[in-house]
């Protein structure tokens, strides 16, 4: 089965730009994750999705990011404007239940903002 | 709120040898989770063990095993006769259990390097 699936696995944009990255999730999986890894922050949870519903998004930095799950395997985080700042990897996880299940992480995406 | 602490950012050991890292945690909840996750230099996440807290036997998987002391709130990783291949950075995270909403609260990652 296949994992999670991250695209794109790197992008590289000027500030102001709009980001679009996108998640697969694991056929079965009802609950989505999307985190975000840089070396002064660590690993901090931006948004989590329940049955395609956003239930915690208090990790959302600013008005300038959304995510959504049009439908119950596939998820966009969206950045607009990009800032320099922005620049990290963004994870998606997802797992089978809205309890402690265990999250399978994807690949990640590796932003730079320029 | 939940905290997770791992002192120490960076370790080495000999291949073949072992190596423990340690992990600390604070949490109000009786029911919650534990978990090693391994980021190599590939930097996709891996869940290399789980250990729930209601359980007193340690979780074991293969050459890695854990030491959990609940009344220390501590939570230790063992990797038995390490390999090249666990040179990775290694994260400890806890959730909260039960079929609430299991957010990850994760350490600050300590950088495993394995010598030849």
């Amino acid at each position: 089965d296949a994992g999670v699936i991250q695209s794109p696995r790197h992008e590289v944009t000027e500030m102001g730009q709009e980001v679009t990255l996108r998640c697969k999730l694991i056929s079965g999986h009802n609950s989505l994750f999307w985190y975000r890894q840089t070396m002064m922050r660590g690993l901090e949870l931006l948004i989590y999705f329940n049955n395609n519903v956003p239930i915690d998004d208090s990790g959302m930095p600013e008005d300038r990011f959304s995510a959504k799950m049009p439908n119950a395997s596939f998820s966009t985080l969206k950045i607009q404007p990009s800032e320099p700042r922005d620049s990290a990897v963004y994870f998606c996880a997802s797992s089978l239940g809205a309890g402690a299940d265990t999250q399978y992480f994807g690949p990640g995406t590796r932003l730079t903002v320029l | 709120a939940q905290t997770v602490t791992q002192s120490q950012p960076e370790m080495s050991v000999q291949e073949a040898e072992t190596v423990t890292l340690s992990c600390t945690y604070d949490t109000s909840e009786n029911n919650y989770y534990l978990f090693w996750y391994k980021q190599p230099p590939s930097r996709q996440m891996i869940l290399v063990i789980r250990q729930e807290a209601y359980k007193q036997q340690n979780a074991t998987e293969n050459r890695f095993s854990v030491n959990f002391q609940k009344a220390a709130k501590s939570f230790s990783l063992k990797i038995s006769d390490s390999q090249l291949g666990d040179t990775a950075m290694y994260f400890c995270a806890l959730s909260r259990g039960g079929t609430s909403y299991g957010k990850l609260t994760f350490g600050q990652g300590t950088i495993l390097t394995v010598h030849p």
